[in-house]
C-alpha cells in the first residue's frame, strides 16, 4: 500500500538558516505528491504540490521537487523566518484512491 | 461559512459515552472526508464520502464508528461506547473533486479534541 516517510522532529533552527525536511513515499502507479502545514491554532493548508515527476511545487519561498529515481519530495526552504514555526506534513495519492496518504508531520521551531 | 467547521472544538467524555462530532464542509464540495490524529502520529484515514456514492468506509477502526453525511453538506461522526485508545484529534477535510486528483486541493477544519477519561 502506499506510505509516507518523513524526518523525525523537531527541527529547531535559527532565524535565516537553510531548512530541508526530507521525505520519501511508497506508492503505485503514479502519485501526486503535497505538502501540507499546520501553523499553531489553525487547520492544516496546502503549501505545496507537485502532480508528475521533476515537477517543482514552490510557494512563500518553500520548494520540493517530485524525484522519482529516488521516491522523495523533501521540502527546502533557503531562508526560514519565525513566522514558519509550525507543523509540515508530506502527503501523496496515487490518483487511484481516493484520499491523501499522509505522513507523521514534522515540527519546525525557528528562534531569533 | 468560508471554509471547513468543526464543532465541538474540545469534548472531553467517559468511557463508555457515545459522542458525535460535526463538519460543515464548504458548499459546493462534493468530497468529504474524516481523519483522525493521534497525538505524535500521523493523519490516519477513516471514511470518504464523493456525492451520492456509497461512502468508502475502509478506514474506520472498528462498528463503533460510523458517519453519515446528508447529500453534499453536514456530516457527523458518532462513535458509540467510547475507549480511552479513541482520544484524538478528529479532522474533517472537504474538496471539489476527490483528494489527489488533478492535484485537488483538500480544505480542512481545525478538527475536534476528543478526551476520553
Amino acid at each position: 500500500g502506499n506510505s509516507v516517510t518523513q524526518m523525525e522532529g523537531p527541527v529547531t533552527l535559527s532565524e535565516e538558516a537553510f531548512l530541508t525536511i526530507n521525505c520519501t513515499y511508497t506508492a503505485t502507479g503514479y502519485p501526486s505528491l503535497f505538502w501540507y502545514v499546520q501553523y499553531p491554532g489553525e487547520g492544516l493548508q496546502l503549501l505545496l504540490k507537485a502532480t508528475k515527476a521533476d515537477d517543482k511545487g514552490s510557494n512563500k519561498g518553500f520548494e520540493a521537487t517530485y524525484r522519482k529515481e529516488t521516491t522523495s519530495f523533501h521540502l527546502e526552504k533557503g531562508s526560514v523566518q519565525v513566522s514558519d514555526s509550525a507543523v509540515y506534513f508530506c502527503a501523496l495519492t496515487d490518483g487511484t484512491a481516493s484520499k491523501l496518504t499522509f505522513g507523521t508531520g514534522t515540527r519546525l521551531q525557528v528562534t531569533l | 461559512g468560508a471554509g471547513v467547521s468543526q464543532s465541538p472544538s474540545n469534548k472531553v467524555t467517559e468511557k463508555g459515552k457515545d459522542v458525535e462530532l460535526r463538519c460543515d464542509p464548504i458548499s459546493g464540495h462534493t468530497a468529504l472526508y474524516w481523519y483522525r490524529q493521534r497525538l505524535g502520529q500521523g493523519l490516519e484515514f477513516l471514511i470518504y464520502f464523493q456525492g451520492n456514492s456509497a461512502p468508502d468506509k475502509s478506514g474506520l477502526p472498528s462498528d463503533r464508528f460510523s458517519a453519515e453525511r446528508t447529500g453534499e453538506s453536514v456530516s457527523t461522526l458518532t462513535i458509540q461506547r467510547t475507549q480511552q485508545e479513541d482520544s484524538a484529534v478528529y479532522l474533517c477535510a472537504s474538496s471539489v473533486y476527490p483528494q489527489g486528483s488533478w492535484g485537488t486541493e483538500a480544505f480542512f477544519g481545525q478538527g475536534t479534541r476528543l478526551t476520553v477519561v
